[in-house]
C-alpha cells in the first residue's frame, strides 16, 4: 500500500508570487486535508477536500485554494505569497470525511520558503 | 472551540528512562485523541489514538497514553526510552459528529541522552 506522497519537497518562491503544491492520497482514502506548520509551531488545518468539494476550512483566507481530482490527488494553490507563508506544508488522506476516528495519514511535506 | 496544550516545549532524558509527554485539551465533549511524531525533515506519524472505550491505549514502537475525562489530559508514556525515540511529539484533538479537523497542540521535542 502506497501512503501519501508530495511533490515538490522543497522550493522558493519571491513575495507576490502563486505556488501549487501537489499531494496523492494513500490507496483507499478518498479524503484529503492540508496543514500548515510554521517552524515551532504544530500544524495547522488549512482545509479538507472530500468527493472533489472542499469541507470545512480553517482560518485562512481566499487566497489559500484547492482542488482535489477524481483519483482523489489534491493540489494547493496559494496566491499573492506572503512572507508568513513560508512553512511546512503537510497533507494528510484518510477514508471518510465524517470524521478523524481512523486517523489521517500525512505526507513528508513540501517545505515552501517565501524571500 | 478544542484546544490542545502541551506544557513541554523541550524534553529530555537518558536513554533507558521512562517518559511521560503530558497533553491537556479542551472540548465540549468527549473527543477524538491522537499522538503523532514527526522525526527532522518528515511527516507525522501516528502512535496511536483514543475514540471510546479502555482509557489506556497502546501504540506503536511502545507507547501507550490515558485518557483522563477528569483532568482533560492525554498523557504519552513509555516505559524505556531508546535513542531512536528522539523527535517532536504532537497531541492532537478531533471533533466528534463532524467538524473534521485536528488541531494540534504546539509539540514538544525530546531529545535521549546516551
Amino acid at each position: 500500500e502506497t501512503g501519501v506522497t508530495q511533490s515538490p519537497t522543497h522550493l522558493i518562491k519571491t513575495r507576490g508570487q502563486q505556488v501549487t503544491l501537489r499531494c496523492s492520497s494513500q490507496s483507499g482514502h478518498n479524503t484529503v486535508s492540508w496543514y500548515q506548520q510554521a517552524l515551532g509551531q504544530g500544524p495547522q488545518f488549512i482545509f479538507q477536500y472530500y468527493r472533489e468539494e472542499e469541507n470545512g476550512r480553517g482560518n485562512f483566507p481566499p487566497r489559500f485554494s484547492g482542488l482535489q481530482f477524481p483519483n482523489y490527488s489534491s493540489e494547493l494553490n496559494v496566491n499573492a505569497l506572503e512572507l508568513d507563508d513560508s512553512a511546512l506544508y503537510l497533507c494528510a488522506s484518510s477514508r471518510d470525511s465524517t470524521g478523524p476516528q481512523d486517523g489521517y495519514t500525512f505526507g513528508s511535506g513540501t517545505r515552501l520558503t517565501v524571500v | 472551540a478544542q484546544s490542545v496544550t502541551q506544557p513541554d516545549i523541550h524534553i529530555t532524558v537518558s536513554e533507558g528512562a521512562s517518559l511521560e509527554l503530558r497533553c491537556n485539551y479542551s472540548y465540549g465533549a468527549t473527543p477524538y485523541l491522537f499522538w503523532y511524531v514527526q522525526s527532522p525533515g518528515q511527516g507525522l506519524q501516528l502512535l496511536l489514538k483514543y475514540f471510546s472505550g479502555d482509557t489506556l491505549v497502546q501504540g506503536i514502537k511502545g507507547f501507550e497514553a490515558e485518557f483522563k475525562r477528569s483532568q482533560s489530559s492525554f498523557n504519552l508514556r513509555k516505559p524505556s526510552v531508546h535513542w531512536s525515540d528522539a523527535a517532536e511529539y504532537f497531541c492532537a484533538v478531533g471533533a466528534r459528529g463532524g467538524g473534521n479537523k485536528l488541531t494540534f497542540g504546539t509539540g514538544t521535542q525530546l531529545k535521549v541522552e546516551l
